[in-house]
């Protein structure tokens, strides 16, 4: 079974439609994190969460929030969507690293979620 | 976050070895080196990471310079299950937000 799971893996919705993408991982990390990633481009971060009461906005975090519900749990939620959020989303984690800060640490991915806004 | 140079894309032949290139000469002191790649239709995948020695796993090997202004990653045996874009990150000790930077990364393609 994979370690970081999304769902749903495709989506087709229309604009103004509140979205919800969800992200749960087995691997027992604190650290979940958001990206979206654009055709031809790398990913960019939405919001990260270092624990259960701890989340933080990333560099586009503008018309999305998020819940972690555990620490297991992320979801991320698109209160109305629009064709310019259609995108491909990865949920990540990440453990602290003992040593070297956050240097060393290493995130890993889930499949990822298409979604396209109409 | 210090910005790395990649080629845009780079072949190679199934079972040759691939020496993938990265610039960062703009790299501080603790700067860590990571590799992450892409395969199509998937998530980001972690592949290797250093500091200044050497460092090998089962996946790859990574080659560093000795002024930390360049690294290689080394894919012994091309695989056709490494096409893949591939990604190398700077991440430091007060790395922004704990995120990775992804630049376009390197295209690879194997040749059958």
């Amino acid at each position: 079974d994979a370690d970081v799971t999304q769902t749903p893996r495709n989506r087709i919705t229309k604009t103004g439609k509140r979205i919800m993408l969800e992200c749960s991982q087995t691997k027992g990390h604190d650290r979940m994190y958001w990206y979206r990633q654009d055709p031809g481009l790398g990913l960019r971060l939405i919001y990260y969460s270092f624990d259960v009461k701890d989340i933080n906005k990333g560099e586009i975090s503008d018309g999305y929030s998020v819940s972690r519900q555990a620490q297991a749990k992320f979801s991320l939620s698109l209160e109305s969507a629009i064709p310019n959020q259609t995108a491909l989303y990865f949920c990540a984690t990440s453990v602290r690293a003992p040593t070297g800060g956050r240097g060393t640490d290493t995130q890993y991915f889930g499949p990822g979620t298409r979604l396209t806004v109409l | 976050d210090a910005k790395t140079t990649q080629p845009n894309s780079m072949e190679s032949n199934e079972e040759e070895p691939v020496h993938l290139p990265c610039n960062h000469s703009t790299i501080s002191g603790t700067d860590y080196i990571h590799w992450y790649r892409q395969l199509p239709s998937q998530g980001p995948e972690y592949v290797i990471h250093g500091l200044t020695s050497n460092v090998n796993n089962r996946m790859a090997s990574l080659a560093i310079a000795e002024d930390r202004k360049s690294s290689t990653l080394i894919l012994h045996r091309a695989t056709l299950r490494d096409a893949a874009v591939y990604y190398c990150i700077l991440k430091g000790r007060g790395s922004t937000l704990g995120r990775l930077y992804f630049g376009r990364g390197t295209q690879l393609t194997v040749w059958p």
